[in-house]
């Protein structure tokens, strides 16, 4: 079975600091990973996917994951972060495409200035 | 971009009553669309799979009774909460995956339901 560990509930950085949310995965073939951002009122959205190839994904908004089959991890780093990238974050795990993604329960991510 | 948008973007109901709620994809066409449940501090997780013009695929666990979906266009699939009990609050939230070269999925705004 497929699952998603986000060890990180809740996370608390200063703007302009580096970040890095913790995603583990459990998975019998090759996983499909991806990272959603959830803000409230707004619809989950895509920062970035691995799918195969390059290990060193990058995303929109400045973000970028490393997939370590060894660690069986994919987390998600920006090297300086935003107020505005208050809000909660998903790791999920899937098949080929987007069937039957798994997710991760999530981090909540605080910025104080 | 794509966009999936849902209606009501939340609702309250009485103990007993039937809701209804809508997954649209506003300018691409979905064959197939994905509703997920959401608690409070947890992660979604994936009731059933909306197939437009076949039935709906139920996971584990999931009465498909209780949660009706019907998937009657290729923008439209609906969830219907039958009979709905304060158990049944929670937030509810619909997808699309895309197709072709640039294959991805869009998540719709998400529908708070709350049983009185």
């Amino acid at each position: 079975a497929q699952s998603v560990t986000q060890p990180d509930i809740h996370i608390t950085v200063s703007e302009g600091a580096s970040l890095e949310l913790r995603c583990n995965y459990s998975y019998g073939a090759t996983p499909y990973l991806f990272w959603y951002v959830q803000s409230p009122g707004q619809g989950l959205q895509l920062l970035l996917k691995y799918f195969s190839g390059d290990t060193l994904v990058q995303g929109i908004k400045g973000f970028e994951a490393e997939f370590k089959r060894s660690q069986s991890s994919f987390n998600l780093r920006k090297p300086s972060v935003h107020w505005s990238d208050a809000a909660e974050y998903f790791c999920a795990v899937g098949p080929k495409g987007y069937q039957k993604v798994t997710f991760g329960t999530g981090t909540k991510l605080q910025v104080i200035p | 971009g794509a966009v999936v948008s849902q209606h009501p973007s939340w609702v309250i109901c009485k103990s007993g009553t039937s809701v209804k709620i809508e997954c649209r994809s506003l300018d691409f066409q979905a064959t197939t669309m994905f509703w997920y449940r959401q608690f409070p501090k947890q992660s979604l997780m994936l009731m059933a799979t909306s197939n437009e013009g076949s039935k709906a695929t139920y996971e584990q666990g999931v009465e498909k009774d209780k949660f009706l979906i019907n998937h009657a266009s290729l923008t439209l699939s609906t969830l219907t909460v039958t009979s709905a009990h304060p158990e049944d609050s929670s937030f509810y939230i619909c997808s699309a995956p895309t197709t072709g070269h640039k294959e991805t999925q869009y998540f719709g705004p998400g529908t708070r339901l709350l049983v009185l």
